[in-house]
C-alpha cells in the first residue's frame, strides 16, 4: 500500500534562519507531488508541484523554493525565513490515468512557527 | 479547471442528514468530481469521487445531477466527529490537475 512521511512534523525557527521539510513517498512510482500551505482558519493554497524528477512549477511568487531529487522524494526549503512563511504545510501526492485516480493523498503535515 | 462554490459554513444535530453542495458551473467533459474532509491539524482526506448520478461508499455518498454543474454530499446520521471543513474538488481522470482548494464548508455538529 501507499504512504506518505513527512518530517518534521513541529518546528519553530527564528526569523532569517534557513528551512527544510522533507516528504517522501512510499508504494507507487511517478508520483505527481504537491506542496501546500495552510495559514491559521485559511484554505489551502497551492505552493509547489511536480510530475517528474527535477520538475518543479511554483504558484506563488514566494520565499521558498522545492526540489524533487529522486522521483518519491519531495523538499521545501528556504535560504531565510520570514515571519509569513509561519503555517501548516502539507505534502501530498496523486497518480492519474485510471478511475479512481487523481485523488490527492496528504501527509500528516508539519507546522512551522517563525519567531 | 473548473472553480468550486461552496457555502462557507453548516450547523447540524447529531443523527441528522447533512447535505453540502457544490457549484461547479463549468465543470469539463472529462472531469470528476471528489470531496475531501479536513479536520483541525491534519492534512484532508478523501472522502468520495463519481462523475455523474449517485455514488455511495461506507462514509457519505454524493449525487451529481445529469447537467454535471453542481453535486451534493451527503452524510448520513452525522456524529459530532464529523464536524471538520468538506472540500469540493473538480479535476481531469486522466491528466495532471494543479488542484486549488476553496474555502471549503465548514460542518459544526451538535450534540
Amino acid at each position: 500500500s501507499q504512504t506518505i512521511h513527512q518530517w518534521p512534523a513541529t518546528l519553530v525557527q527564528p526569523v532569517g534562519s534557513p528551512l527544510s521539510l522533507e516528504c517522501t513517498v512510499e508504494g507507487t512510482s511517478n508520483p505527481n507531488l504537491y506542496w501546500y500551505r495552510q495559514a491559521a482558519g485559511r484554505g489551502l493554497q497551492l505552493l509547489f508541484y511536480s510530475v517528474g524528477i527535477g520538475q518543479i512549477s511554483s504558484e506563488v511568487p514566494q520565499n521558498l523554493s522545492a526540489s524533487r531529487p529522486q522521483d518519491r522524494q519531495f523538499i521545501l526549503s528556504s535560504k531565510k525565513l520570514l515571519l509569513s512563511d509561519s503555517g501548516f504545510y502539507l505534502c501530498a501526492w496523486s497518480t492519474q490515468g485510471a478511475r479512481g485516480a487523481n485523488v490527492l493523498t496528504f501527509g500528516a503535515g508539519s507546522r512551522l512557527t517563525v519567531l | 479547471l473548473a472553480k468550486t462554490t461552496q457555502p462557507i459554513s453548516m450547523d447540524s444535530y447529531e443523527g441528522q442528514e447533512v447535505n453540502i453542495t457544490c457549484s461547479h458551473n463549468n465543470i469539463a467533459t472529462n472531469d470528476y468530481i471528489t470531496w475531501y474532509q479536513q479536520f483541525p491539524s491534519q492534512g484532508p482526506r478523501f472522502i468520495i469521487q463519481g462523475y455523474k448520478t449517485k455514488v455511495t461508499n461506507e462514509v457519505a455518498s454524493l449525487f451529481i445531477p445529469a447537467d454535471r454543474k453542481s453535486s451534493t454530499l451527503s452524510l448520513p446520521r452525522v456524529s459530532l466527529s464529523d464536524t471538520a471543513v468538506y472540500y469540493c474538488l473538480v479535476g481531469d481522470l486522466y491528466n495532471f490537475n494543479k488542484f486549488y482548494f476553496g474555502s471549503g464548508t465548514k460542518l459544526n455538529v451538535k450534540p
